[in-house]
């Protein structure tokens, strides 16, 4: 059974930093890519940003809100995903899920979601 | 910024048929990207509920079914049960966008 587990959620005023983990069973996660997506509270779904399998390259992609404030990465051998967000603004108020990002060049989508971790960006 | 359109809400009785739209552009859906759907009940995370426009994963009922045409995508849901009261997303792939990935606007569906 695949089970993703985000953790590192919590309070931190604007201009902090906080560092999310997810960690990962059931299935390859070396070989797997992985994405961050959110959810501010009371709106919709935003892709957060993704990190490649080493395999593929082990590249990284961000959403132009969180650019150059954001980092992704991994610890394959920890199964974990990390995310490592400076510079917290307001907005990224959110609850932050982690998922696994499977599928084609014409069809990625993601299939198993862990049950988020809440940042609250507040003075 | 989402560039997948969906209603912000529909509602149906118990045993209706109801449907949700998502309409994109030419840069996604258009483009021949494939649709998903997930489905996010009161206070959970999502679940994929359509991939690749049209299929289920194992365990989703077969009383959903998604299809594709054109710049547009659509969930069915038929025989509506209670247990169906949640919001639905639709989900692509954009080429013209910095982000590759985008989400529709969500739907909510109501259980009369």
């Amino acid at each position: 059974e695949v089970q993703l587990v985000e953790s590192g959620g919590g309070l931190v005023k604007p201009g902090g930093s906080l560092r999310l983990s997810c960690a990962a069973s059931g299935f390859t996660f070396t070989n797997a890519w992985m994405s961050w997506v959110r959810q501010a509270p009371g709106k919709g779904l935003e892709w957060v940003g993704r990190l490649k399998s080493k395999t593929d390259g082990g590249t990284t992609d961000y959403a132009a809100p969180v650019k150059g404030r954001f980092t992704i990465s991994r610890d394959d051998s920890k199964n974990t995903l990390y995310l490592q967000m400076n510079s917290l603004k307001t907005e990224d108020t959110a609850v932050y899920y982690c998922t696994t990002d499977t599928g084609s060049d014409y069809g990625r989508k993601f299939e198993y979601w862990g049950q988020g971790t809440l940042v609250t960006v507040s003075s | 910024q989402s560039v997948l359109t969906q209603p912000p809400s529909v509602s149906g009785a118990p045993g209706q048929r109801v449907t949700i739209s998502c309409t994109a552009s030419s840069s996604n859906i258009g483009a021949g990207y494939d649709v998903h759907w997930y489905q996010q009940l009161p206070g959970t995370a999502p679940k994929l509920l359509i991939y690749g426009n049209s299929n289920r994963p194992s365990g989703v009922p077969d009383r959903f079914s998604g299809s594709k045409s054109g710049t547009s995508a659509s969930l069915a849901i038929t025989g509506l049960q209670a247990e169906d009261e949640a919001d639905y997303y639709c989900q692509s792939y954009d080429s013209s966008l910095s982000a590759p990935y985008v989400f529709g606007t969500g739907t909510k569906v109501t259980v009369l």
